[in-house]
């Protein structure tokens, strides 16, 4: 079974750093895109970046571009995310996910993780 | 950005009853592969997202056949042919075609 799970969350204060780890199993790690999504505290979801298989394409949403940067260890089957400066604006639940990207592979975020709390408060 | 706008908002439903979920896209979302690239996921109370349905119409692996979605452009729908209890939570649509990926604001369903 696919086992996506997250941690390093936590309180951390405005302008701080956190890195959120997400360990994967039970499937060829490699071989799909991994995600971050997020949810503030009573709202809806949102796409924060993505990592193709090898790690040599990224992407970001606009709000984090410059502050976030994420990547992954293929050896480890971990997925990371380093946040810096980070906002109250970036206080939410992350979870990983994953996705086929290559071509005609396409099946959706098939499996999300548990998710891991960030708040981001003085 | 695409913008994702789904209605109603929220739902409530009488169990056994057909339910009707709506989505729009600012852009339309056909990709070369001639799929079109929307998404649904369900988000059940205190659980993470799970995904039900993927370009367009095909359900995911485990998904209840009582699920279907529909649509092509700018238009899509989910529907639920007879509401069960275990249905409620938060219904999103989402579009893979282009970062950054979008969601919609989200339809809260529950059981009358």
């Amino acid at each position: 079974d696919v086992q996506l799970l997250e941690s390093g969350g936590g309180l951390v204060q405005p302008g701080g750093s956190l890195r959120l780890s997400c360990a994967a199993s039970g499937f060829t790690f490699s071989s799909y895109v991994m995600t971050w999504v997020r949810q503030a505290p009573g709202k809806g979801l949102e796409w924060v970046s993505s990592i193709s298989g090898s790690g040599g394409a990224t992407y970001y949403r606009d709000s984090v571009k410059g502050r976030f940067t994420i990547s992954r260890d293929n050896s480890k089957n971990t997925l990371y995310l380093q946040m810096n400066s980070l906002r109250a604006e970036d206080t939410a639940v992350y979870y990983c996910a994953t996705y086929c990207g290559a071509d005609n592979c396409y099946s959706g975020f098939d499996s999300w993780g548990q998710g891991t709390r960030v708040t981001v408060s003085s | 950005d695409i913008v994702m706008t789904q209605s109603p908002l929220s739902l409530s439903v009488t169990p056994g009853e057909p339910a009707s979920i709506s989505c729009r896209s600012s852009q339309s979302l056909p990709h070369s592969s001639g799929y079109n690239y929307l998404d649904w996921y369900l988000q059940k109370p205190g659980q993470s997202p799970q995904l039900l349905i993927y370009l367009g119409s095909n359900r995911a692996s485990g998904v209840p056949d009582r699920f279907s979605g529909s649509g092509s452009g700018t238009d899509f729908t989910l529907k639920i042919s007879r509401v069960e209890a275990e249905d409620v939570g938060v219904y999103y649509c989402m579009q893979p075609l282009q970062t950054p990926f979008t969601f919609g604001p989200g339809t809260r369903v529950d059981i009358k």
